[in-house]
């Protein structure tokens, strides 16, 4: 059972466009969501989170989006850099676990 | 933040025999979670081992195949043993300081042939 998918397992874009990275779960108490960047032979990198209690959270380039009702949740990365280019995983928590659930990521290139 | 050293980062082994990989972090911390990434798939957690007691495995992982020790809040090792090349994957050690995110090591890439 995938409780956090990432339904796009790849993504080109061209540097300074948006880069718009998605994100579904199915579990009803999730209320911390995460992203993160992987680069290869490195291991994941916190990017930006988000709590249940919001519907948005801003850090320079990176944006968050979540939207509980539909259970989705949304990275903006404008504009888009080559240095952005890399494997990005959505994860999901709740409060009282120490478990993260993640997605299976998606692989952004952004073309010069 | 956290420094999280993982030794060896890559090898190649032979099928039945083991591996232990060593988590060193730079700070001492109660949790620490060993996961694994196999090819084109999601981090999956493995087990959370804390200072002075047992390691405490998810469901589809058993200590006979995944021995794990944690002598002290900076340091942990899993063990893949009996390998097969089913093990193939990406070993990640992770901490959480309390913020509310994880932080990795580098990883460490396993092939068994």
């Amino acid at each position: 059972d995938q409780q956090v998918k990432q339904n796009s397992p790849s993504l080109s874009v061209q540097e300074g466009r948006i880069s718009i990275l998605n994100c579904d779960y199915t579990n009803s108490m999730f209320d911390y969501f995460l992203w993160y960047k992987k680069y290869p032979a490195e291991g994941p990198t916190f990017l930006i989170s988000i709590s249940s209690i919001k519907d948005k959270n801003e850090d320079g380039r990176f944006t968050v989006f979540l939207n509980k009702s539909a259970k989705h949740l949304s990275l903006h990365i404008v504009p888009s850099q080559p240095g952005d280019s890399a494997v990005y995983f959505c994860a999901a928590t709740y409060s009282g676990t120490y478990k993260y659930i993640f997605g299976t990521g998606t692989r952004l290139k952004v073309l010069a | 933040s956290a420094v999280i050293s993982q030794k060896p980062s890559r090898d190649i082994c032979q099928r039945g025999t083991s591996l232990t990989i060593q988590c060193q972090v730079d700070s001492q911390v109660t949790m620490m979670f060993w996961y694994r990434q196999q090819p084109g798939q999601s981090l999956t957690l493995i087990a959370t081992a804390n200072q002075g007691s047992e390691a405490t495995y998810e469901s589809g992982f058993v200590i006979d195949k995944f021995p794990i020790s944690r002598p002290n809040l900076t340091f942990s090792t899993l063990t893949v043993s009996n390998m097969s090349p089913e093990d193939s994957s990406i070993y990640l050690c992770s901490v959480d300081k309390g913020a509310g995110e994880l932080f990795f090591g580098e990883g460490s890439r396993l092939t068994v042939l």
